[in-house]
């Protein structure tokens, strides 16, 4: 597709279950990004991907949190035991290369994930 | 934490007149980027400034980076209902990692 893709768009489950997000980035994209966003405040930085490697997973919040990239391509976020406070939107976002300047970063319309 | 700090949090106005919003941080960044997002959708990028001092406008849009790379404004003239939405700052680290600010939540109304 021409845009980064987040499937689902709206995920409601129940405290305890496990969840997957999927992010397909733009074709050629060697970066990939997370983010959560929670009501009221500005993104905040979950995981980067450099081609199929987790370059940076600081943000990654406690070990239910986990990326994977097997392909360098296609993403998915997998959250074990979800609990209430994991309720957020949750964002990917893909540039050509993973450098610091010079280079714009594409954002998915994000994952809607309530925890019931 | 967001460690870069907006304001106002939220800004409404009326069509035709002129607003600026604020973006400060205690920490020098190499760039900092503006985007605006709207309901249901991913923030997209408006524009990058790199060098103190800078100033980069946008149509109506004007973009200030403080000369000690700490701090930024955006002001827009003659504001449009199309301008309505949540404006954030966000500064540029290592591979392009971005931290954002809470962002201000701008209302135009006709």
């Amino acid at each position: 597709g021409a845009g980064v893709s987040q499937t689902p768009s709206n995920k409601v489950t129940e405290k305890g279950k496990y969840v997957e997000l999927r992010c397909d980035p733009i074709s050629g994209h060697t970066a990939l990004y997370w983010y959560r966003q929670s009501l009221g405040q500005g993104p905040e930085f979950l995981i980067y991907f450099q081609g199929t490697g987790a370059a940076d997973d600081s943000g990654l919040p406690n070990d239910r949190f986990f990326a994977v990239r097997p392909e360098g391509s296609v993403s998915t976020l997998k959250i074990q035991r979800t609990e209430r406070g994991d309720s957020a939107v949750y964002l990917c976002a893909s540039s050509l290369t993973g450098t610091s300047s010079g280079n714009t970063i594409y954002f998915g319309e994000g994952s809607w994930l309530t925890v019931v | 934490t967001q460690l870069l700090e907006q304001s106002p949090q939220f800004l409404s106005i009326q069509e035709g007149e002129n607003l600026t919003v604020y973006c400060n941080s205690s920490s020098v960044f190499s760039s900092l980027q503006w985007y605006r997002q709207e309901p249901g959708e991913g923030p997209v990028l408006l524009v990058t400034v790199v060098t103190g001092g800078e100033v980069k406008k946008l149509k109506r849009l004007t973009f200030q980076f403080g000369d000690a790379r700490k701090d930024s404004s955006l002001h827009i003239t003659a504001a449009q209902p199309g301008d309505t939405g949540l404006y954030l700052c966000a500064g540029v680290g290592s591979w392009g990692k971005l931290q954002f600010g809470a962002g201000t939540q701008v209302v135009v109304t006709p």
